[in-house]
């Protein structure tokens, strides 16, 4: 079944601790990328990915890392998370329609709490 | 950059009538605009989509209609159900090549029985 899939799905941390967030396509999309959802904000772009090892900032980059070291994954990586970093995280990914993207696929998301 | 707007944040409706949102984009190179449907706890998911190429598109009781010149494009939803009680999304791609899609800001829709 072709999907994307993020783990953990729920996740409770305090200030502080580093914490990955994994992304996995089977797709084979060339294109994959981070958003943060949260109330009255709609849906943010933190980073996205055009191809391995090929990774640019969205809109809310601070305070967050990405790796693309092969096609299928892309974790986020919160190297010292903070409370305001608490929220609602969806991995997106699709194929490139010449040099912008078709249909994106979101993974089922993972909340996160930062205390 | 890019820049969506979303109308109305919220909307209910009785069942069986129509249900209209409306979005509007600032960058007339935009040529891609999915609408996404967000249940509860779950995940957005495509419902339909238009390109620039194409002025409206219908699947089933949801169509799509866009007009490039006013920079609008409206989702349609005939013989509302309450199944399609849900958060609501348009977005579009910016006209630079990061695939960026730029999201509206939503709308929940509410279909009473």
């Amino acid at each position: 079944e072709a999907q994307v899939t993020q783990n953990p799905r729920y996740l409770i941390t305090v200030t502080g601790k580093k914490l990955t967030v994994t992304c996995s396509q089977n797709m084979n999309h060339e294109y994959m990328s981070w958003y943060r959802q949260d109330p009255g904000l709609g849906l943010r772009q933190i980073y996205y990915s055009m191809n391995v090892e090929v990774t640019d900032k969205g809109d809310v980059p601070e305070g967050y890392k990405v790796s693309r070291k092969e096609k299928r994954n892309f974790p986020l990586i919160l190297e010292s998370p903070s409370p305001n970093q608490t929220s609602l995280y969806f991995c997106a990914s699709s194929f490139l329609r010449g040099t912008s993207t078709d249909t994106q696929y979101f993974g089922p998301g993972t909340r996160l709490t930062v205390l | 950059g890019e820049n969506v707007e979303q109308h109305p944040s919220t909307l209910s409706v009785q069942e069986g009538d129509s249900a209209v949102i409306k979005c509007t984009y600032s960058d007339s190179a935009s040529n891609y605009f999915p609408w996404y449907k967000q249940e509860l706890g779950k995940r957005p998911q495509l419902i339909i989509d238009i390109r620039s190429n194409v002025g409206e598109k219908k699947d089933q009781r949801i169509a799509v209609t866009l007009n490039k010149t006013a920079k609008h494009f409206s989702l349609h939803i005939t013989e509302t159900q309450p199944e399609d009680s849900a958060v609501y999304f348009c977005a579009a791609i910016a006209s630079s090549n990061t695939g960026k899609l730029i999201f509206g800001q939503g709308t929940t829709l509410q279909v009473k029985p």
